[in-house]
C-alpha cells in the first residue's frame, strides 16, 4: 500500500527538542522530493521544508530557517525533521507529503503538487 | 515571498449550489496553482494541479480556471461530501511554496 506514517509528536517545553519521522511504502521513496507541511490547531496550511529525493538539497520557510533541520534516510525510506529550540507557534500537526510532477519527470517549469499526505503528527510546545 | 490569498474566508451554501473560490497571488505565478480539499482530522487531499487539471478520481463537479495572479476553484453542484476547507497552493520557482488561508464552505 503507497502510504506515509508520521511519528515522534509529542509534548515538549518551549526550547526543547524533537525529532519526527515519517515513514514511506509503496513507493520508491529515493526517486521522490518530500517536504513537511504543519497546520497550527484551528489555522491553515504553512509549508515547512523540503529536501530533494537525489543530492539533498534542503529548503526552509523563514519560520523554523536555522532552528529545523530536515533530512532522509532512502535505505530507510524515512524522512525526518529535527526540531530545536521550540516555540508555542511551532504547536501544529505536522504532515510529511510526497512531490509528484507532472508528467512523471521533474524538470524546471513543470507543474508539480502534493499527491500523498501522511496522518500527521501532533507537536505541542507548551510548559 | 508570493503571498495567497483567498476569499471568502467562509462560505455557507446549499446542496445542489454552484459555489465559487478565488485565490489571488502577490505576483504572476503562471500556471503553478493546486487546489486541495481537507475535511476535520483528515490530511488535505489534492483536488486540482496547474490550474485546471482534475486529479485522478475527483468528480467532474470540481474546475478550476484562471492565470497570472487570479485563479478560482468552482463546485458546479454541491454535494453533501463537499463541505470541507479548500487551500489554494502556489508552486512557482523557489521556495516557500505557500498557501492561501484556506476557505470554510458550511451547509446552509
Amino acid at each position: 500500500e503507497v502510504q506515509l506514517l508520521e511519528s515522534g509528536g509529542a509534548l515538549v517545553q518551549p526550547g526543547g527538542s524533537l525529532r519526527l519521522s515519517c515513514a514511506a511504502s509503496g513507493f520508491t521513496f529515493s526517486s521522490y522530493a518530500m517536504s513537511w507541511v504543519r497546520q497550527a490547531p484551528g489555522k491553515g496550511l504553512e509549508w515547512v521544508s523540503a529536501i530533494s529525493g537525489t543530492d539533498g538539497s534542503t529548503y526552509y520557510a523563514d519560520s523554523v530557517k536555522g532552528r529545523f533541520t530536515i533530512s532522509r534516510d532512502n535505505s530507510k525510506n524515512t524522512l525526518y525533521l529535527q526540531m530545536n529550540s521550540l516555540r508555542a507557534e511551532d504547536t501544529a500537526v505536522y504532515y510529511c507529503a510526497k512531490k509528484y510532477c507532472s508528467g512523471g519527470s521533474c524538470y524546471s517549469g513543470v507543474s508539480w503538487y502534493f499527491d500523498l499526505w501522511g496522518r500527521g503528527t501532533l507537536v505541542t510546545v507548551s510548559s | 515571498d508570493i503571498q495567497m490569498t483567498q476569499s471568502p474566508s467562509s462560505l455557507s451554501a446549499s446542496v445542489g449550489d454552484r459555489v465559487t473560490i478565488t485565490c489571488r497571488a502577490s505576483q504572476s505565478i503562471s500556471i503553478y496553482l493546486n487546489w486541495y480539499q481537507q475535511k476535520p482530522g483528515k490530511a488535505p487531499k489534492l483536488l486540482i494541479y496547474a490550474v485546471s487539471r482534475l486529479q485522478s478520481g475527483v468528480p467532474s463537479r470540481f474546475s478550476g480556471s484562471g492565470s497570472g495572479t487570479d485563479f478560482t476553484l468552482t463546485i458546479s453542484s454541491l454535494q453533501p461530501e463537499d463541505f470541507a476547507t479548500y487551500y489554494c497552493q502556489q508552486t512557482y520557482s523557489t521556495p516557500p511554496y505557500t498557501f492561501g488561508q484556506g476557505t470554510k464552505l458550511e451547509i446552509k
